[in-house]
């Protein structure tokens, strides 16, 4: 069946690192892909999102990689402060009305100063 | 704040009770998703309207069910409640244009406990 599984469930690193969450997906159909970060008790927060057609989108200190060739999508943060601490979740789909987000378990950062 | 708001935050129902979730959703923003989210676990897609039809359905039995409203707010409806439905049900609203949906915003969730 078609999941979107992460390689680590928790990630530990000093504020100022370079934080990478890596995030395998399996169905070769999806086209558009999302990260989100979900603190305790709130909902999903949109962080970054990228389509198919491009391999690497980048925000305020977020970059989203995507390899099609080997189903791999990655998010970096840079300078890791205390307040990225969250579960990070990648999520893909089809960009089609009435189509689902697929989530991943999500890995949990933790920043430690 | 993403605009998107759930009620209640939390409740505690006994199994087979019915219980029913309510979203309103972002300003301008036609389309409601819901997504339940265990313990640990990431989000499964329930269903999502468009419309107020259902436009789009998860793995989930008859027995979840749901509306939308004229002015774009929903609920989720859980029939015969078993301890497995224990979860976060989450709410998000988007804006689909021509077929393509947008970017969800989510609300905070209402956290279902089934004794």
């Amino acid at each position: 069946g078609e999941s979107v599984g992460l390689h680590l469930p928790t990630l530990s690193v000093q504020e100022g690192d370079n934080s990478i969450i890596n995030c395998a997906y399996s169905n070769s159909a999806s086209d558009y892909f999302i990260w989100y970060k979900q603190e305790s008790g709130k909902g999903p927060q949109f962080i970054i999102d990228i389509r198919s057609n491009m391999d690497k989108r980048q925000g305020q200190r977020v970059t989203v990689l995507l390899n099609k060739t080997v189903k791999h999508l990655s998010l970096q943060i840079a300078a890791t402060q205390p307040g990225d601490s969250a579960v990070y979740f990648c999520a893909e789909t089809l960009n089609q009305a009435g189509t689902a987000l697929i989530f991943g378990k999500g890995t949990t950062l933790s920043v430690s100063s | 704040e993403t605009g998107v708001t759930q009620s209640p935050t939390h409740l505690i129902k006994t199994r087979g009770q019915q219980v029913t979730l309510r979203c309103s959703s972002q300003s301008g923003h036609n389309t409601v998703s819901w997504y339940q989210q265990a313990l640990g676990q990431g989000p499964q897609f329930i269903f999502q309207y468009y419309r107020e039809e259902e436009n789009g359905r998860g793995n989930f039995p008859p027995r979840f069910s749901g509306l939308q409203f004229p002015n774009y707010s929903s609920e989720l409806n859980v029939n015969a409640l078993e301890l497995d439905d224990s979860a976060l049900y989450l709410c998000a609203s988007s804006l689909v244009d021509r077929g393509n949906t947008g970017e969800l915003f989510f609300g905070e969730g209402s956290r279902l406990t089934v004794l």
